[in-house]
């Protein structure tokens, strides 16, 4: 069966570090990943989405990079804050062209930014 | 700049109710997705639009499960005969195209407890 797995458990960063948090997925090929932020009691928010065509995709002080041989995508936050402290939830789309169109989610990684 | 706007946040029922929560998509987004998301884990996607045409609805969790969108603007997610099972976080997300390459805009949500 298709799966996504993240570290389900916390990831304690000290602040100014880099957090590095890992998506890893199996019996798909997918051609686009995406990554949300997700704060409690909020929705998710979009962050990134890379090709697989793409081995690396920044925005600020966010980088993504997607390697479609180990079926797994990093995601890093740079000189992290502690406003950086969230939920990040990696998502692939099962749209095959005909089938649903909406995305799986992993479970997501807590993300914890210490002063 | 309006997002995605849900209503009620909240929802305290007794089981067995029927309870119909509200979705405002961000106005010119043609896609509207319906997920439920359970503590702990990441959104799971229940069923989508295009305009007011509802194109999967095979991943909504029982037949006491139903989405419409009458006009392509607005949609409604009703659940009937509540169970304790229901209680959960539903989000509703759009996007203005369709593929996996878009990236989805999520509200913050209707919170549901089952008594």
């Amino acid at each position: 069966s298709q799966k996504i797995e993240q570290n389900s458990e916390a990831l304690n960063i000290q602040e100014g570090k880099t957090a590095t948090l890992t998506c890893n997925y199996t019996n798909y090929s997918p051609a686009y990943l995406q990554w949300y932020r997700q704060d409690p009691g909020r929705g998710p928010v979009f962050l990134l989405l890379i090709r697989e065509n793409e081995k690396e995709k920044r925005k600020e002080r966010l980088k993504v990079t997607f390697d479609t041989t180990l079926k797994q995508s990093l995601f890093h936050i740079t000189a992290s804050q502690p406003a950086d402290s969230a939920t990040y939830l990696c998502a692939l789309n099962l749209d095959s062209g005909g089938g649903a169109d909406g995305l799986t989610f992993g479970k997501g990684t807590h993300l914890i930014i210490q002063p | 700049d309006t997002g995605v706007s849900q209503d009620p946040r909240h929802k305290i029922t007794k089981r067995g109710q029927n309870v119909t929560f509200r979705c405002d998509p961000i106005s010119e987004h043609n896609r509207l997705y319906w997920y439920r998301q359970t503590l702990g884990q990441g959104p799971e996607f229940l069923t989508y639009f295009q305009n007011e045409a509802q194109l999967e609805k095979s991943r909504l969790l029982s037949d006491r499960f139903s989405a419409e969108r009458p006009k392509g603007s607005f949609s409604t997610l009703e659940i009937q005969r509540t169970e304790q099972g229901d209680s959960a976080m539903y989000l509703c997300a759009s996007s203005i195209g369709a593929g996996p390459n878009q990236p989805q805009h999520f509200g913050d949500g209707t919170r549901l407890s089952i008594l």
